[in-house]
């Protein structure tokens, strides 16, 4: 069957290390994965998107990787501050473009100060 | 900046009684799409629309549940004869059609309670 995965339990860091959330999947062939960005009660955000043929994504302090080989995406954050404190989530579209899109469970992030 | 909005933002209800909840997307977003989040789990697809076609449903979306997007703007979602295990936040996100892919705007949710 499908899923997705990622690390389940809390990540904890001190404020300017780098912070590194793992998103796993097993039988989708996704055009491109995308990260979000979620805080209590709130709907989540939008960060990054990166497609089948790109290994690497940058946007100022994140990364985000994409092995479709492995079948694993990393998602970097680098000088980690306390505001970065969330939980993020990876999303497949589940099907190469039917815009049907399955999200991971999400990783609980601490930044501490 | 006007994002997605929804209406109501909380929801508590008793079992068996009919709930409609709103989203109005991004002016000029052609999808639209809602999903389901319970405590500790991603947001849950439940179906889009691609203007006002509705284009996808998931089997999760029983027959007591009915999205509609009259005229490709705002969308509801109806659940009827609520039970408890509805008891989740209801997500709606749009987005603009840029090719092959699709960055989703969230809206902050309606949290329903069934008692």
């Amino acid at each position: 069957s499908q899923k997705i995965e990622q690390n389940s339990e809390a990540l904890n860091i001190q404020e300017g290390k780098t912070a590194t959330l793992t998103c796993n999947y097993t039988n989708y062939s996704p055009a491109y994965l995308q990260w979000y960005r979620q805080d209590p009660g709130r709907g989540p955000v939008f960060l990054l998107l990166i497609r089948e043929n790109e290994k690497e994504k940058r946007k100022e302090r994140l990364k985000v990787t994409f092995d479709t080989t492995l079948k694993q995406s990393l998602f970097h954050i680098t000088a980690s501050q306390p505001a970065d404190s969330a939980t993020y989530l990876c999303a497949l579209d589940s099907d190469g473009g039917t815009y049907k899109y399955i999200f991971g469970t999400g990783t609980r992030l601490k930044v501490l100060a | 900046d006007t994002g997605v909005s929804q209406d109501p933002r909380h929801k508590i209800t008793k079992r068996g009684q009919n709930v409609t909840f709103r989203c109005d997307p991004i002016s000029e977003h052609n999808r639209l799409y809602w999903y389901r989040q319970t405590l500790g789990q991603g947001p849950e697809f439940l179906t889009y629309f691609q203007n006002e076609a509705q284009l996808e449903k998931s089997r999760l979306l029983s027959d007591r549940f009915s999205a509609e997007r009259p005229k490709g703007s705002f969308s509801t979602l109806e659940i009827q004869r609520t039970e408890q295990g509805d008891s989740a936040m209801y997500l709606c996100a749009s987005s603009y059609n840029r090719g092959l892919t699709d960055t989703q705007y969230f809206g902050p949710g309606t949290r329903l309670t069934v008692l």
